[in-house]
């Protein structure tokens, strides 16, 4: 079964505007990892929180780690055209070797 | 610096055959992960090698199985191909103990009919 979940399944927004995707997960982590992935294509590495972090930024991208709750966010401000992608989390935990991803987040920016 | 770079990008086989899909890793990297897409779904670990031994498998039957070769490059080999099989399969290399981050190829679509 797949440890992350992202919430929601599709968000379709207007260029310019903000997109939040959440992600929950169900055991003690080592860090969670947020992807992109374009269109059936290989998954591009975006950010990575540890666990004893709570927020990172990268550009426009914006990440949340509350670890008491077991969720992530991932925020994407000014969006653009070029940001419509399916979005995944991904965590590694304290004992294991692989990463788990969750189903992801379908976001469509709309020029 | 190369990326990772799978091979075939498509493939088509019937059910029961064999396939053996290809990775190249990023120059430096000395482990190598597959996964697993479904359509619509996120990507589900298969198994990950490091210096050529298995080093972490996920839930798919012993029919999945991998090679790791003293350049890093990766097999993965299907055998007994089921319908269920098809899928993207994506090739992720990293290098052990460094940031954690993978590096995804382009993945292998492959079709079972």
């Amino acid at each position: 079964s797949q440890q992350g979940e992202e919430d929601p399944q599709a968000l379709s927004i207007q260029e310019g505007e903000n997109a939040t995707m959440n992600c929950s997960y169900k055991t003690s982590i080592n860090n969670l990892q947020w992807y992109r992935q374009n269109s059936g294509r290989g998954l591009v590495h975006l950010i990575l929180i540890r666990s004893n972090e709570r927020e990172k930024h990268s550009g426009r991208l914006r990440v949340t780690l509350d670890t008491s709750k077991k969720s992530s966010s991932l925020l994407i401000t000014a969006s653009r055209a070029a940001d419509t992608a399916s979005y995944f989390c991904a965590t590694r935990d304290n004992y294991g070797q692989n990463f788990v991803f969750g189903p992801g987040t379908r976001l469509s920016v709309l020029p | 610096e190369t990326g990772v770079t799978q091979s075939p990008t498509h493939l088509i086989k019937t059910r029961g055959q064999q396939v053996t899909l290809r990775c190249s890793s990023q120059s430096g990297h000395n482990t190598v992960s597959w996964y697993q897409q479904a359509l619509g779904q996120g990507p589900q670990f298969i198994f990950q090698y490091y210096r050529e031994e298995e080093n972490g498998r996920g839930n798919f039957p012993p029919r999945f199985s991998g090679l790791q070769f003293p350049n890093y490059s990766s097999e993965l080999n299907v055998n007994a191909l089921e319908l269920d099989d098809s899928a993207l399969y994506l090739c992720a290399s990293m290098t052990q103990g460094a940031r954690d981050e993978q590096f995804f190829g382009p993945g292998t679509r492959l079709t079972v009919l």
